[in-house]
């Protein structure tokens, strides 16, 4: 079965901290893409990853990619409040996106 | 505004009525995507078009769905015979595959989606 696993599922963290968001998945793919949904809203798109060893820095926000170890992490430095929302890794397989469950992050004052 | 748009943003019918979304993608996109969230969870692929032609349809989509992209711009998607099952939020996303250093991606923009409960 193909899966997308993220962890955690729920993150609160204080503002000013870091943190990392995991997602593993278990088919061979080089094409990975990070989206953030806000609470009602739909999917915006973060990050684009296409090769191994990938790194991609937007702001607070750095996402990498390990094909080897089908891996991608999204790292949150030093956290602000509009930061919290649900973000998503997903998995491109010969046109067919998996999406992990999402990770529900909330930042605190 | 250019981006992806999708009507009715909220539907509220009966159990065994039957229901139809629409989504307009944006304008230079060829590929559309159909996909299903429910509360707590990530977008459920269910099916694809490729210009007009509808290329992949996922296991989870049974005979009471089909969808339609006629002349390869907007597309429809139809529930008939709702079960309370089928409340979720149907999204919508758009893209044009693309070519980076030799490699073909295939980032998606979503529309806002809509929101289906069923009674």
């Amino acid at each position: 079965e193909r899966k997308v696993e993220q962890n955690p599922l729920f993150l609160s963290m204080q503002e000013g901290k870091n943190y990392t968001i995991y997602c593993n998945y278990s088919t061979t793919s080089d094409r990975l893409y990070w989206y953030r949904q806000d609470p009602g809203k739909s999917l915006e798109s973060l990050f684009v990853l296409l090769s191994n060893g990938a790194v991609k820095q937007e702001g607070r926000l750095m996402a990498s990619l390990d094909t080897k170890a089908r891996l991608s992490t999204l790292h949150i430095t030093a956290a602000v409040h509009d930061l919290s929302a649900t973000y998503f890794c997903a998995v491109d397989i010969t046109n067919d996106m998996r999406f992990g469950a999402g990770t529900r992050l909330t930042v605190k004052p | 505004d250019t981006g992806v748009s999708q009507d009715p943003r909220h539907k509220i019918t009966k159990r065994g009525q039957n229901v139809t979304f629409r989504c307009d993608p944006i304008s230079e996109h060829n590929r559309l995507y159909w996909y299903r969230q429910t509360l707590g969870q990530g977008p459920e692929f269910l099916t694809y078009f490729q210009n007009e032609a509808q290329l992949e349809k996922s296991r989870l989509l049974s005979d009471r769905f089909s969808a339609e992209r006629p002349k390869g711009s907007f597309s429809t998607l139809e529930i008939q015979r709702t079960e309370q099952g089928d409340s979720a939020m149907y999204l919508c996303a758009s893209s044009l595959v693309g070519l980076a250093g030799g490699q073909s991606y295939n980032e998606q923009f979503f529309g806002p989606g809509t929101r289906l409960t069923v009674l």
